[in-house]
């Protein structure tokens, strides 16, 4: 199985809502990433994990919480969005954090945020 | 820290070449290459290591810089399938992973 894969596809939600976003792999990759991505520009960097550890946080609000429950998951819990927080969300793993290593991508949440 | 890429935008013909270049202001210790179709995922093309060492797909060529802290990518006779935004991506002194400020490729019949 070399496919990282994410749940919802799609999500729409109020400020006051919250919900989470999930990703899985099963590759055995032991870091993971959360992106953000706006129209037209390059996904941003958010959180890293490596070994189920938050190995980087890039000064993202606390609105965003992630969770890594164990190796293949990692979840994004979200809760009192703003409207500009509509994005793709994009996860993406990797064996380890050598540079030597790509990172493979799923296929993103498109969030919007009422 | 995010690389400069260049152009930001490029229209080809089937058949044309491209080259898209890559630039950091901070020392670049590996590159990474991706590209993304519109409301898909990146997708891995290559990755180019100090050293000369380079890992990514046959049909792709790129090169690496280390002294000016610049990478390119090569497209030879470009066909339909190559459309969508290229990006380059670094990683940072720490874990961190940076991408390019992205070129958007088109190539027309």
């Amino acid at each position: 199985d070399t496919e990282v894969t994410q749940t919802p596809k799609h999500l729409v939600m109020g400020m006051t809502n919250k919900k989470s976003l999930k990703c899985e792999q099963h590759m055995g990759h032991r870091a993971m990433y959360w992106y953000k991505q706006k129209a037209k520009k390059p996904p941003e960097l958010m959180f890293v994990y490596s070994y189920e550890k938050l190995s980087i946080n890039e000064s993202v609000p606390s609105r965003f919480s992630p969770e890594c429950p164990n190796s293949s998951l990692l979840n994004l819990h979200l809760h009192a969005l703003q409207p500009e927080d509509s994005a793709l969300y994009l996860c993406a793993s990797q064996p380890g954090l050598s540079s030597y290593n790509e990172q493979f991508f799923g296929p993103g949440t498109r969030l919007t945020v009422l | 820290q995010q690389p400069v890429q260049s152009p930001q935008a490029v229209i080809l013909r089937e058949g044309e070449d491209a080259v898209i270049n890559c630039s950091s202001s901070k020392a670049l210790y590996s590159v990474h290459w991706y590209r993304q179709k519109h409301g898909e995922a990146p997708v891995f093309l290559m990755i180019l290591l100090k050293g000369g060492e380079q890992k990514g797909h046959e049909k792709i060529s790129a090169s690496f810089n280390e002294k000016k802290q610049q990478s390119s990518l090569y497209l030879t006779a470009s066909q339909l399938s190559y459309s969508g935004t290229y990006f380059c991506g670094a990683r940072g002194t720490g874990n961190q992973f940076y991408f390019g400020t992205g070129t958007s490729l088109t190539v027309i019949p």
